[in-house]
């Protein structure tokens, strides 16, 4: 098992730049989670999906976020255009919703700077 | 808001010497779960305590259940260097198809050699 795979690891753009973060669940599972971490706010749920279909987006900070799951392999999570302010961890996680209180299994994140 | 509030925010205890987070939350749950996170890494599940659980254990980890007080507690026993990471608790809610977990800002645990 490879657990949540999350590329890049460090990514650094400048302002106004289109930023888009990877994310491969683990086989098998069929939710799917992206938080951000910040030393101010802690770690925030941003948005979730379940079979694919996004179900609660309700913490996506603003417009210039989205996030999609083409299929049950791949997810990314794009900010368009990127800010100072958008500075943080970004971690993609996922576990097996069939089963009630499976545990989530996370990312090792990718570390966004933005110029 | 659903997440958990961890406390204290931070401990600081020598080696072989216990440490006990707290952990409360406000509505009915379903289950309750533990994890850590060690710097630069992603949170790795440690405990799952369901809602008609009292105590439960792991190694040397004991988690405890008041769902009375919405509360919980996480003790690690004989503490380790190694054990120094951040610790969140997550209620967990649920109801029909969706499942999420959130987090509070954690515990950050340091443990001196």
């Amino acid at each position: 098992d490879a657990g949540v795979i999350q590329s890049p690891r460090h990514e650094v753009t400048e302002m106004g730049q289109e930023v888009t973060l990877r994310c491969k669940p683990i086989s098998g599972h069929n939710s799917l989670f992206w938080y951000r971490q910040t030393m101010m706010r802690g770690l925030e749920l941003l948005i979730y999906f379940n079979n694919n279909v996004p179900i609660d987006d309700s913490g996506m900070p603003e417009d210039r976020f989205s996030a999609k799951m083409p299929n049950a392999s791949f997810s990314t999570l794009k900010i368009q255009p990127s800010e100072p302010r958008d500075s943080a961890v970004y971690f993609c996680a996922s576990t097996s919703s069939d089963r009630m209180g499976s545990p989530l299994h996370f990312g090792n994140g990718t570390r966004l700077t933005v110029t | 808001s659903q997440q958990g509030e961890e406390d204290p925010q931070a401990l600081s205890i020598q080696e072989g010497e216990n440490a006990t987070m707290n952990c409360s939350y406000k509505t009915s749950i379903n289950n309750l779960q533990w994890y850590r996170q060690n710097s630069g890494r992603g949170l790795v599940h440690l405990i799952l305590i369901r809602s008609n659980e009292r105590e439960k254990h792991s190694g040397r980890l004991r988690v405890t259940l008041d769902t009375s007080k919405k509360s919980s507690s996480l003790l690690i026993t004989a503490s380790r260097a190694a054990d120094t990471a951040s610790y969140f608790c997550a209620p967990a809610y649920s109801g029909g198809s969706n499942y999420k977990l959130t987090f509070g800002k954690g515990t950050l645990l340091t443990v001196n050699p």
